[in-house]
């Protein structure tokens, strides 16, 4: 089965730019979904097929897809985007990555 | 607006199954290309998808779950239920359903708030 690697962590200094990869066999193939999660909300999609933002989503996320690896890019960084982030992509079926906890220092 | 519940019970005994209840508004599940999956998160573990139903009954099971699971809906009542059989400890998670729209490897773009399932004798 499909799988996908995320970093377990990902620490990035206020105002400072984040980057958290997602790899996978010829990811770059595939439509990729990034999902915020805050502690006990439900995961908020904040980029779908690579790098675009739904409505309401700053312009700060954006997102690149290519090879084996997806990049999910937050400028910025501010303390509200600490969270766990996940990547998901469709093969036979659906995978999670395995999720990034982004601190902001 | 789009809005996902999940509702069922919070405790469960091994070996028992599991019925859980997603009811939703701001859309209709007998729009072509609409589907609503589910989606479970151990305590401090990360995502792992279930099942997916679309609108056209068509439905979708993770590999490693499907023995065990049934995705089923009621587009007259706005519900989509999800059933897994023989529950056991590990299966302790909060249970999510989420809307898509599309084919093709849509995301999931509205999620319910979740409910959290316990399996404990």
């Amino acid at each position: 089965s499909y799988e996908l690697t995320q970093p377990l962590s990902v620490s990035v200094a206020l105002g400072q730019t984040a980057r958290i990869t997602c790899g996978g066999n010829n990811i770059g193939s595939k439509n990729v979904h990034w999902y915020q999660q805050k502690p006990g909300q439900a995961p908020v999609l904040v980029i779908y097929r690579d790098s675009n933002r739904p409505s309401g989503i700053p312009e700060r996320f954006s997102g690149s897809n290519s090879g084996n690896t997806a990049t999910l890019t937050i400028s910025r960084a501010q303390a509200g985007d600490e969270a766990d982030y996940y990547c998901q992509v469709w093969d036979s079926s659906s995978v999670f990555g395995g999720g990034t906890k982004l601190t902001v220092l | 607006q789009i809005t996902l519940k999940e509702s069922g019970p919070t405790l469960v005994k091994p070996t028992q199954t599991l019925t859980l209840t997603c009811t939703f508004s701001g859309f209709s599940l007998s729009t072509s290309g609409v589907g609503v999956g589910w989606i479970r998160q151990p305590p401090g573990k990360a995502l792992e998808w279930l099942a997916l139903i679309y609108w056209d009954d068509d439905k979708r099971y993770s590999p490693s779950l499907k023995s065990r699971l049934t995705i089923t809906k009621d587009t007259s009542k706005n519900q989509v239920v999800l059933t897994m059989t023989n529950m056991d400890p590990v299966d302790t998670a909060t249970y999510y359903c989420a809307h898509s729209d599309g084919y093709g490897g849509v995301p999931f773009d509205y999620w319910g708030q979740g409910t959290l399932v316990t399996v404990s004798s």
